[in-house]
């Protein structure tokens, strides 16, 4: 099972900025959080990753809460091309354990 | 491009074929996974190899499925006498080590079993 639970869905405007929440009240202290986006019928695409320290790339900003229960992925300015179902995901990078274990995600629609 | 690149990207077949699939992983990638996604589902895990080594397998990989890495560089997926309960998006991606180690994916190959 997902070890991670997101709302099911959520609107944004255009242009706005889209906070994607999720709770990983179990995570583990060696396990990263990772955001995916999937497109309709398209591959699922990195969006980015953390483990303790808040991250920012060209796509998004993820912001890790202090005991890691918690995280947003922040979309600064969501265009129409933004809406995706956004998968959380953690993981521990050690071992052989290297699979992604997918929850349902949550579909996000950016209205115009 | 130089993505992870799956062969087809659709396929059609009647209950009882065999189908296989590709997978080309990123070039300096040394390991690789496959996953199954049905509608309305997350991406499920199936296999993993990490250069030509199969180190993981999912319960769902059942007898007909069979992946292999002959040379630790593209993989194929095969599914033997499909059934209609096979028909989902196969997806493939690979990620190279690190403490960061992170999975791109491919387009996938969509199999529609009748």
């Amino acid at each position: 099972d997902a070890k991670t639970t997101q709302p099911t869905s959520m609107d944004c405007a255009e242009g706005r900025a889209a906070n994607l929440p999720c709770n990983h009240s179990t995570i583990s202290g060696n396990e990263y959080v990772y955001w995916y986006r999937q497109i309709h019928s398209q591959g699922p695409q990195y969006i980015i990753h953390g483990l303790k320290n808040n991250e920012t790339n060209e796509m998004a900003s993820l912001i890790i809460t202090e005991d890691r229960k918690s995280s947003t992925l922040i979309l600064p300015h969501a265009t129409l091309r933004d809406t995706a179902v956004y998968y959380c995901i953690v993981r521990v990078n050690a071992g052989n354990n290297r699979k992604l274990i997918w929850g349902l995600g949550t579909s996000l629609a950016v209205n115009p | 491009d130089t993505g992870v690149s799956q062969n087809p990207r659709h396929k059609i077949t009647k209950r009882g074929q065999n189908v296989t699939f590709r997978c080309d992983p990123i070039s300096e990638h040394n390991r690789l996974y496959w996953y199954r996604q049905t509608l309305g589902q997350g991406p499920e895990f199936l296999t993993y190899f990490q250069n030509e080594a199969q180190l993981e397998k999912s319960r769902l990989l059942s007898d007909r499925f069979s992946a292999e890495r002959p040379k630790g560089s593209f993989s194929t997926l095969e599914i033997q006498r499909t059934e209609q309960g096979d028909s989902a998006m196969y997806l493939c991606a690979s990620s190279f080590p690190g403490p960061g180690e992170t999975q791109y994916f491919g387009p996938g190959t969509r199999l529609l079993v009748l």
